[in-house]
């Protein structure tokens, strides 16, 4: 069974940072592209960053460009998304999901983990 | 970027009935259209992708269609369990993008 956990999220001030981690487990982490995609509060979808199986492709939404890094360790199951100089509305919560297939949909998708930007 | 007008905002409905979404892109983006629904307080889950495939696990009573700019979303009849949000989403051309998203509400 497919199954992807985040962690990290929680309240943070204007300007900080926050790492998010999402375990993955139950298919082969290392044959998969993997993203982020958030959600504020009482709002829609929002696609945040991708990276490819291997790591070395990465692409980011405009939101998140210069501020956000995504990355992966395929030796442990890993996806992190580090968040730096935070902003009230980078506040939502964040989802892991796979790529169906490269640039493919989102077929699996987390629980999720809520950051909150907020002095 | 690609901009996703789904429509209605809003559907009002019985169970049992039958109905329809709507999905435009503001430019053609082939067959690479999903639907997912999300239900308050869960992830969205994936039901079609590339326009008219049914994901894993997805009932027949749900299924897609369209190509280019415009889309569509069908439930054959409303079970309980299907009164949710329901977002399009493209990825033809980064960035990747989604609807806002029809509401589908009992009545």
């Amino acid at each position: 069974e497919v199954q992807l956990l985040e962690s990290g999220g929680g309240l943070v001030q204007p300007g900080g940072s926050l790492r998010l981690s999402c375990a993955a487990s139950g298919f082969t982490f290392s044959s998969y592209a993997m993203s982020w995609v958030r959600q504020a509060p009482g709002k829609g979808l929002e696609w945040v960053s991708t990276i490819s199986n291997s790591g070395s492709n990465t692409y980011y939404a405009d939101s998140g460009k210069g501020r956000f890094t995504i990355s992966r360790d395929n030796s442990k199951n890993t996806l992190d998304l580090q968040l730096n100089s935070l902003r009230a509305e980078d506040t939502a919560i964040y989802y892991c999901a796979r790529d169906r297939t490269w640039e493919g949909p989102f077929d699996y998708w987390g629980q999720g983990t809520l950051v909150t930007v907020s002095s | 970027e690609v901009v996703l007008t789904q429509s209605p905002a809003t559907l009002s409905l019985s169970p049992g009935e039958g109905t329809t979404l709507s999905c435009r892109a503001s430019q053609s983006v082939s067959s690479y259209l999903a639907w997912y629904q999300q239900k308050p307080g869960q992830a969205p889950r994936l039901l079609i992708y590339d326009a008219s495939n049914r994901a894993t696990g997805i009932p027949a009573r749900f299924s897609g269609s369209g190509s280019g700019t415009d889309f569509t979303l069908t439930i054959s009849s409303l079970e309980p369990e299907d009164f949710a949000v329901y977002y399009c989403q493209q990825r033809r051309i980064w960035p990747r993008t989604f609807g806002q998203g029809t509401k589908v509400e009992i009545k």
